[in-house]
């Protein structure tokens, strides 16, 4: 079985300053890791993925994420954030011989001017 | 290269209808995959299609069926329609072990 959490149902920032968004899994065997953006009424949009090699992985926008294999978290950060980041923000996880990807429920991140 | 597409993007459907919802995959993309998204929460795995075959299913009952034709479109059937199937129906496409794309989803309420 695999699965994600996000703890955070909301995070808020001030412009300019770091963002952080957290994510753990479970997964049985080696995991991949995504993070996704989603804005009001639209699908989910592909920021980064960790699939193997090295821990910190960047990505669209300004994002990265680093792989803790020790405390299975693979949080999404970004260290000056805008007020257009701010969305829903999704970690999902896949198990290397599984086809689906396991969603966590979502992080709300909202930054102020 | 136009992405993943979804029709429609919006549907009311009454209880007990059907329902089907297409998605055409991004370019040089061979698997499709589909997930609900209720209200508030994570998208759930639905099923996904490779070599026009489901490969693999989430928890979701029979009433949920899908295809994929040989262009590698795909379409999901949902059949006798609950109020507690509405929600945003997401297609991804993939190639590979790549990640997934994902379209603007198909709102989906049933009154």
């Amino acid at each position: 079985a695999q699965s994600v959490a996000q703890p955070e149902d909301q995070v808020n920032v001030a412009e300019g300053n770091p963002l952080t968004v957290k994510c753990t899994y479970s997964v049985s065997g080696n995991p991949y890791l995504f993070w996704y953006v989603q804005y009001p009424n639209r699908g989910l949009q592909f920021l980064l993925k960790y699939i193997t090699g090295d821990n910190l992985v960047k990505g669209s926008y300004g994002f990265e994420a680093e792989f803790n294999k020790s405390q299975t978290s693979f949080h999404l950060k970004k260290p000056s954030a805008l007020v257009s980041d701010s969305a829903l923000y999704f970690c999902a996880v896949r198990d290397y011989n599984d086809y689906k990807l396991s969603f966590g429920a979502g992080t709300t991140v909202t930054v102020r001017a | 290269d136009a992405g993943v597409t979804q029709s429609p993007t919006h549907l009311i459907k009454t209880r007990g209808q059907q329902v089907t919802l297409r998605c055409s995959p991004k370019s040089g993309h061979d698997t499709v995959s589909w997930y609900q998204q209720a209200l508030g929460q994570g998208p759930q795995f639905i099923f996904q299609y490779y070599e026009e075959e489901e490969r693999q299913r989430g928890n979701f009952p029979d009433r949920f069926s899908g295809h994929q034709f040989p262009n590698y479109s795909s379409e999901l059937n949902v059949n006798a329609l609950l109020l507690g199937d509405s929600a945003l129906y997401l297609c991804a496409s993939s190639f590979y072990a790549g990640e997934a794309f994902f379209g603007q989803g198909t709102r989906l309420t049933v009154v």
